[in-house]
């Protein structure tokens, strides 16, 4: 079944640098969402991108979707402590579910 | 808004035991799903409820899963008997309509430890 997959699989930055991480996926999609996972917690919804944007901000993350290259970046500028989790791109299945790829671990060291 | 609730936070068992997992979603949520996550993965659907309705459970192991929202509220999920491949983390989730325009609001999970 369609899948996104994250790269890089883990990421480690310094505070207040930029933190970029990417999905691909396989088929054509209605939209893809981004997620983050603090640990030992539930996902937190974090942006919805359409197939037909092709940029999308909100506060310190820009997400981007290329849909020709079947991919998508999400973009964390200044990046905190607090950022540290796992991001995941979630892509709709052309029906009412999504499929999430395995996640990407970012740690922010202070 | 409450989120959504889950109990228990976590649950340890042997194997062939049974487990039950509860599910609390966001008031007025018609939409609830439950996901499996293994140790450093993305949750996988293991089924998607539309009020009282079971409308895609074919990513149910139904020889030993089974779950039920039999007022279209709260939900169960059941194992029976659990093995030792069943240990990770089950999600729930709501959301207020089956748009995969709509975001999922997630619990915290119920991590199953099986022995």
């Amino acid at each position: 079944s369609q899948q996104g997959e994250e790269d890089p699989q883990a990421l480690s930055i310094q505070e207040g640098e930029n933190a970029t991480m990417n999905c691909s996926y396989k088929t054509s999609i209605n939209n893809l969402q981004w997620y983050r996972q603090n640990s030992g917690r539930g996902l937190v919804h974090l942006i919805l991108i359409r197939s037909n944007e092709r940029e999308k901000h909100s506060g310190r993350l820009r997400v981007t979707l290329d849909t020709s290259k079947k991919s998508s970046s999400l973009l964390i500028t200044a990046s905190r402590a607090a950022d540290t989790a796992s991001y995941f791109c979630a892509t709709d299945d052309y029906g009412q579910n999504f499929v999430f790829g395995p996640g990407t671990r970012l740690s922010v060291l202070p | 808004e409450a989120g959504v609730v889950q109990s228990p936070r976590y649950k340890i068992i042997e194997k062939k035991q049974p487990v039950a997992f509860w599910c609390n979603p966001i008031s007025g949520h018609n939409t609830l799903y439950w996901y499996l996550q293994n140790l450093g993965q993305g949750p996988e659907l293991l089924i998607r409820y539309e009020n009282e309705e079971a409308v895609d459970d074919s990513q149910l192991p139904k020889d030993r899963f089974s779950a039920e929202r039999l007022k279209g509220v709260d939900s169960t999920l059941k194992i029976q008997p659990a093995e030792l491949g069943d240990s990770a983390v089950y999600l729930c989730a709501s959301s207020s309509s089956p748009s995969s325009y709509n975001e999922q609001f997630f619990g915290p999970g119920t991590r199953l430890t099986v022995l």
